[in-house]
This record gives structure tokens, C-alpha cells and sequence, in this order.
């Protein structure tokens, strides 16, 4: 079954400075990979996703993700967090079988951005 | 393009009743997706509608079911609630495939009294 994990349970920046969340995958495939980003009592919104192709993905909000089939990674980057990037961000793998949409998400890591 | 429209937002009922949710994918879109959201668990997977098919299932107990209509809106139900059933149910659609991205709702908060 496929796995996600996300290390970091919170991480404070100051504003300007650059941002990596970690994400590792477990799948025995090739996998579709995501990073969403919730806000306080609001729904998942997409940043970016990988399908194949380009390992280095860009996405909305100036971030930015590379995949590494190697290390089984996709990080989430940006090089200068603004204070309206607090927030919690997932990371998640969707099966790529064809036949079914399923999302598993890793346990999240909070934003947080001091000024 | 209209989002992802789930009702009602807030919900608040007491163990042993049942509820409930709706949700209304963007036009066009086939595919809805059921997830609970809690601190303790975090996001996991319910189940997926596909042309009013349940095309994939979590592991959640047999309480928890759902449907999907002909014009692709969806219902989820909860019997017999329980305490541990307090959580956000986050409802997302797609068109079809499992390339495509799945767009969330704002989800609703059921609280279990």
C-alpha cells in the first residue's frame, strides 16, 4: 500500500526566507505526486503536481516541487515565503492503476511565518 | 467555473443519530471523492463515486456510506454516530481518471455531541 511522510510537523520562517517541506512517498509504481495547501477551516487548495515527465515542477504561489525517483522524494520549495503562506501544507500520492481515484496524504506540516 | 459545493458547512448532532452531507462537483466532472479529516488521523479516504458506481472504498466501517446521482452530485451518510466521528468531511472532484487532480470542497464540520 502506498505511504506518504512528511517529516516536519512544524516549521517556523521569517518572512523573505526561503522554504523546503519534505515529502517522502512508499509506491510500488511510478506515482502521481501533489502538495495542496490548507488555510484554517478551508478546504485543500492544489499548489502543484507531478504526473511524469519534467522532475521539476512549478506551481501556483511561486512554489515550486522536484521529484527524485531515487530518494523517493518530492519537496516543496520557495525561495521567498510571504506571511500569507502560513498554512498547513500536505503532500499526497494518488494511485495511477487507471481505475480509481484515491488520494492518501501525508500528516501535514504547519506553516508558520514571523515577520 | 462554479467549485466544489458542500452542504450544509456546520453540523452539530448527537451520538446514536445519523446525518447526512451533500456535495455538487464542478460541472462536467464524474469523479467525487469522500474524505474525513481529524487531529488524531489526518486526511484519510472514504470512498469514490464514479458514474453512480462506488468505484474505490477506504477502510471505514460499514456505517459510513454514500451515493452518487445521475447528475454526479453525491451524499454521504453516517448512522449510529459516534463521538469519534467529529471531524471535517472534505468532499473533491475530478473528471474521470486518477491523473486528473481532484478539486476540494470547503468541506463540513460535523460535530458529535
Amino acid at each position: 500500500a502506498q505511504s506518504v511522510t512528511q517529516p516536519d510537523i512544524h516549521i517556523t520562517v521569517s518572512e523573505g526566507a526561503s522554504l523546503e517541506l519534505r515529502c517522502n512517498y512508499s509506491y510500488g509504481a511510478t506515482p502521481y505526486l501533489f502538495w495542496y495547501v490548507q488555510s484554517p477551516g478551508q478546504g485543500l487548495q492544489l499548489l502543484l503536481k507531478y504526473f511524469s515527465g519534467d522532475t521539476l515542477v512549478q506551481g501556483i504561489k511561486g512554489f515550486e516541487a522536484e521529484f527524485k525517483r531515487s530518494q523517493s522524494s518530492f519537496n516543496l520549495r520557495k525561495p521567498s515565503v510571504h506571511w500569507s503562506d502560513a498554512a498547513e501544507y500536505f503532500c499526497a500520492v494518488g494511485l495511477n492503476t487507471g481505475t480509481a481515484s484515491k488520494l492518501t496524504f501525508g500528516t501535514g506540516t504547519r506553516l508558520q511565518v514571523t515577520l | 467555473k462554479a467549485g466544489v459545493t458542500q452542504t450544509p458547512r456546520y453540523l452539530i448532532k448527537t451520538r446514536g443519530q445519523q446525518v447526512t452531507l451533500s456535495c455538487s462537483p464542478i460541472s462536467g466532472h464524474r469523479s467525487v471523492s469522500w474524505y474525513q479529516q481529524t487531529p488524531g488521523q489526518g486526511l484519510q479516504f472514504l470512498f469514490e463515486y464514479f458514474s453512480e458506481t462506488q468505484r474505490n472504498k477506504g477502510n471505514f466501517p460499514g456505517r459510513f456510506s454514500g451515493r452518487q446521482f445521475s447528475n454526479s452530485r453525491s451524499e454521504m451518510n453516517v448512522s449510529t454516530l459516534e463521538l469519534g466521528d467529529s471531524a471535517l468531511y472534505l468532499c473533491a472532484s475530478s473528471f474521470a481518471t486518477p491523473k486528473e487532480t481532484q478539486y476540494f470542497g470547503p468541506g463540513t464540520r460535523l460535530l458529535v455531541l
